[in-house]
């Protein structure tokens, strides 16, 4: 399997473009999670989902973001409008859950997101 | 909110040195899991401890799951500098997969 893919893999972009991150979770995961990490706050879940519900989305920071799961093999992390502040890496990542303690998620290799 | 933290958050050692990384938290957690993070990657999965008191070895690292779930460690015996990296420690809940992460612990192991 190739693991959990991330899109682009580095974004440039200036404050006030909308900025769309993508993520595609590992064949037969049944939750995906979308993950802000910064040198201040360190890894902070965003929002996760299971069978393509969002379940959690308390860590989504503002109205800015958006996140969508159409189908089990596709997510995306949409910010509009950008802001310098949003600069961060953001990690995709994927488990199967068995609602048992537990369950390892794999990461993908993050968007490296810089908004100017 | 269930937090963890993490000590010390920058370790800088020789190698051959041994050392402890501690994950803390006033919360009782499900599980606890070590994740190893490099430079441009994501992090990925050590260890998963479940019981409190519960130890395990992966070479020369040891993993230890406090007797009352709020605490853990990692102790590094002989570090070498492919031990690089940043370390984080994860704590997870009773139902589904969510985890809460820690501040991390950046590693450097010097030749």
């Amino acid at each position: 399997d190739a693991g959990v893919i991330q899109s682009p893999r580095h974004e440039v972009t200036e404050m006030g473009q909308e900025v769309t991150l993508r993520c595609k979770p590992i064949s037969g995961h049944n939750s995906l999670f979308w993950y802000r990490q910064t040198m201040m706050r360190g890894l902070e879940l965003l929002i996760y989902f299971n069978n393509n519900v969002p379940i959690d989305d308390s860590g989504m920071p503002e109205d800015r973001f958006s996140a969508k799961m159409p189908n089990a093999s596709f997510s995306t992390l949409k910010i509009q409008p950008s802001e310098p502040r949003d600069s961060a890496v953001y990690f995709c990542a994927s488990s199967f859950t068995l609602r048992g303690p537990g369950d390892t998620q794999y990461f993908g290799p993050g968007t490296r997101l810089t908004v100017l | 909110t269930q937090l963890l933290e993490q000590s010390p958050q920058f370790l800088s050692i020789q190698e051959g040195e041994n050392l402890t990384v501690y994950c803390n938290s006033s919360s009782v957690f499900s599980s606890l899991q070590w994740y190893r993070q490099e430079p441009g990657e994501g992090p990925v999965l050590l260890v998963t401890v479940v019981t409190g008191g519960e130890v395990k070895k992966l070479k020369r690292l040891t993993f230890q799951f406090g007797d009352a779930r709020k605490d853990s460690s990692l102790h590094i015996t002989a570090a070498q500098p492919g031990d690089t990296g940043l370390y984080l420690c994860a704590g997870g809940g009773t139902s589904g997969s969510r985890l809460t992460f820690g501040e991390g612990t950046q590693l450097t192991v010097n030749p």
